[in-house]
């Protein structure tokens, strides 16, 4: 069975840092992409971050880009992602999330339960 | 950038009804890469439909995914008590991958 755990979610001010981490279970981690998708509140879902089985191929959207790092211990079948320059936008459920494959094209197949992420003064 | 357009944005219908959700894109999705996803109350999403039309492991049938190009439509023939939820369409032929804003069904 697919287990995906994440940890790591807070309340920090603006301009703080912050590293998620996503334990996985069930697959052959190194098989597989992994996402960080996030969720505001009341709101719909968005697609942060990305990166391949083996950790040599990453991707950003735009309003990230240059504060967020993904990355992933395929040792330890754990995902992260750190968070720095955090700001307000930035508050949601931060999601981990299994690839259906490790490469292009890949769906999202399985969703871990998310923490939360809150960034305040 | 491709934007999914959900609607309605509400669908209020009783158990046992068929309900039929749409999900537009601004251009055409590549190679039908189209997800469907549902997602209750304070729970993650659950996958429901990949590549447009095909049910993802363990979901019942239901739930069916049809349309190519730019129109999309989920289809739950009979609404089940456990239905009513939020649902979802994601596209992941093109960067960025993007979502629809969602479709909330209800219970009349």
């Amino acid at each position: 069975e697919v287990q995906l755990l994440e940890s790591g979610g807070d309340l920090v001010q603006p301009g703080g840092s912050l590293r998620l981490s996503c334990a996985a279970s069930g697959f052959t981690f190194s098989n597989y992409a992994m996402i960080w998708v996030r969720q505001a509140p009341g709101k719909g879902l968005e697609w942060v971050s990305a990166i391949t089985g083996s950790g040599s191929s990453t991707y950003y959207i735009d309003s990230v880009k240059g504060r967020f790092t993904i990355s992933r211990d395929n040792s330890k079948n754990t995902l992260y992602l750190q968070m720095n320059s955090l700001r307000a936008e930035d508050t949601a459920v931060y999601y981990c999330a299994k690839g259906s494959e490790n490469s292009f094209p890949y769906y999202i197949d399985y969703w871990g339960q998310g923490t939360l992420v809150t960034v305040s003064s | 950038e491709i934007v999914l357009t959900q609607s309605p944005g509400t669908l209020s219908l009783s158990p046992g009804e068929r309900a039929t959700l749409s999900c537009r894109a601004s251009r055409s999705v590549s190679s039908n890469y189209l997800t469907w996803y549902q997602q209750k109350p304070g729970q993650a999403p659950r996958l429901l439909i990949y590549g447009a039309s095909s049910r993802a492991t363990g979901i019942p049938d239901r739930f069916s995914g049809s349309g190519s190009g730019t129109d999309f439509t989920l289809t739950i023939s009979r609404l089940e008590p456990e239905d009513f939820a939020v649902y979802y369409c994601q596209q992941y032929g093109s960067s960025p991958r993007t979502f629809g804003q969602g479709t909330k069904v209800e219970i009349k």
